[in-house]
Parts: C-alpha cells; structure tokens; sequence
C-alpha cells in the first residue's frame, strides 16, 4: 500500500475479538455521519452511515454509536477478521448543505489483526 | 456491480507539463468528486460537481480545475504541475440523494518530478 511516512492513529485487534474505533467532530452543526473502511491499493468504501436523530445503528457485524453530547462517534466491528484490515475513516455533512455539497473525511485509523 | 473507474494507476509527469486525470462512472450518477489523499491527512475534496456542466470548488481548488461535459465523465485538469502535487487522487460518485454513500475509484498515483 502507500503506507510510508503514514502518521496515522493504529488499532491492533486480536483475531475473533471486537474492534472499536472512534471518532470525534467538531461541528455541532453536522446531521450526517458515514464510515468508510480502505484496504491497501483501493479506493474507500461505504461501510454504515447514521443520521444526526439516532444514536444507533447496526449493520452486518458492524455498528455505529452516535454521541452527540461529547460530538463522539465510534464503529465497532463484531468478531474481527483479517479482512478488516485497513483504515477506517469516518466522515460527516453538516446541515443546511445542498444534497450535493461535500462531505468532510477524518485523517483515519489504521486496524491490524493479529492471528 | 457499480464501478467507478480511472483512467491511470500510476502516472509520472514532470513540472509544469498539463496533466489529465479521467474519471467514468457507470451508475448515472448526478454527483462527481475528486480528492486528493495525503499520509496523515486523510482525503480532502478537490472540486465536485452535480451535474452537466455544473462545479464547485472544494476545500482545496487552487492549481486544479475539472470539466464535466458528459454526465459519466467527470475529469480533474493540473494546468501546470508542480512537485507538491505528488499524491492520490481518488474520484468517487454518488447519487444526488445519497452524497454521504460515495464510490471510490481505485485511485491514480501521480508523481511529479
């Protein structure tokens, strides 16, 4: 991958244990928050999103917690396998954006599996 | 299956030579997105556009400019390249309803020298 000279914050998971990675943001006016997850020499991809009126949501092995008291997200990945390694971004849209206004990336945490 | 591709993986181009980024998607999507990623710094937006014609500058515009003449086409244009323009570039789509649900291309890795 283009991991060199990569600063990033890195999570090392034991195989079949959970994974929780957060995320904090800064913008109290953001009402949509999405994960995405990159693997080495791939673009992102979409993984879950939340809405600023829920607090949780879940999807196949992984869930989101939404905090917005302390402007904290988190992603947790159930029974964590060597295919989720790669780094995690989580991303948010502030409100009052047109539907095609950009959405605003985190730097990333790199997750690594131990077998 | 969606697919966003682009037109090089890897790309070398000397300083000040005009460069060309090309992005297609198949998914007639009214959104298009190019970013650039950084160690470190995540992705940051470039310029995106929601439709025909259409742009918008992104957070980081300056010696970039894009054309969208076709709605599946969405190209990223460095008119004079310089070195701190080494990096990632990553096009992505998205449905005019769905900006937060983005598809990422493989990516071009450009290096200038």
């Amino acid at each position: 991958g283009e991991s060199v000279g990569l600063h990033l914050p890195t999570l090392s998971v034991q195989e079949g244990d959970n994974s929780i990675i957060n995320c904090a943001y800064s913008n109290s006016a953001s009402d949509y928050f999405i994960w995405y997850k990159q693997e080495s020499g791939k673009g992102p991809q979409f993984i879950i999103d939340i809405r600023s009126n829920m607090d949780k949501r879940q999807g196949q092995r992984v869930t989101v917690l939404l905090n917005k008291t302390v402007k904290h997200l988190s992603l947790q990945i159930a029974a964590t396998q060597p295919g989720d390694s790669a780094v995690y971004f989580c991303a948010e849209k502030a409100k009052g954006y047109s539907s095609a206004s950009k959405i605003i990336f985190g730097s990333g945490t790199r997750l690594s599996i131990r077998p | 299956d969606v697919k966003v591709t682009q037109s090089s993986r890897y790309l070398v181009k000397r300083t000040g030579e005009k460069v060309f980024l090309e992005c297609v998607q198949d998914m007639d999507h009214e959104n298009m997105f190019w970013y650039r990623q950084d160690p470190g710094l995540g992705l940051r937006l470039i310029y995106f556009s929601y439709d025909v014609k259409m742009k918008e500058k992104g957070d980081i515009p300056e010696g970039y400019s894009v054309s969208r003449e076709k709605k599946e086409r969405f190209s990223l244009i460095l008119e004079s390249a310089s070195t701190n323009q080494t990096s990632m570039y990553l096009c992505a789509s998205s449905s005019r309803q769905g900006v937060g649900e983005q598809y990422f291309g493989p990516g071009t890795r450009l290096t200038v020298t």
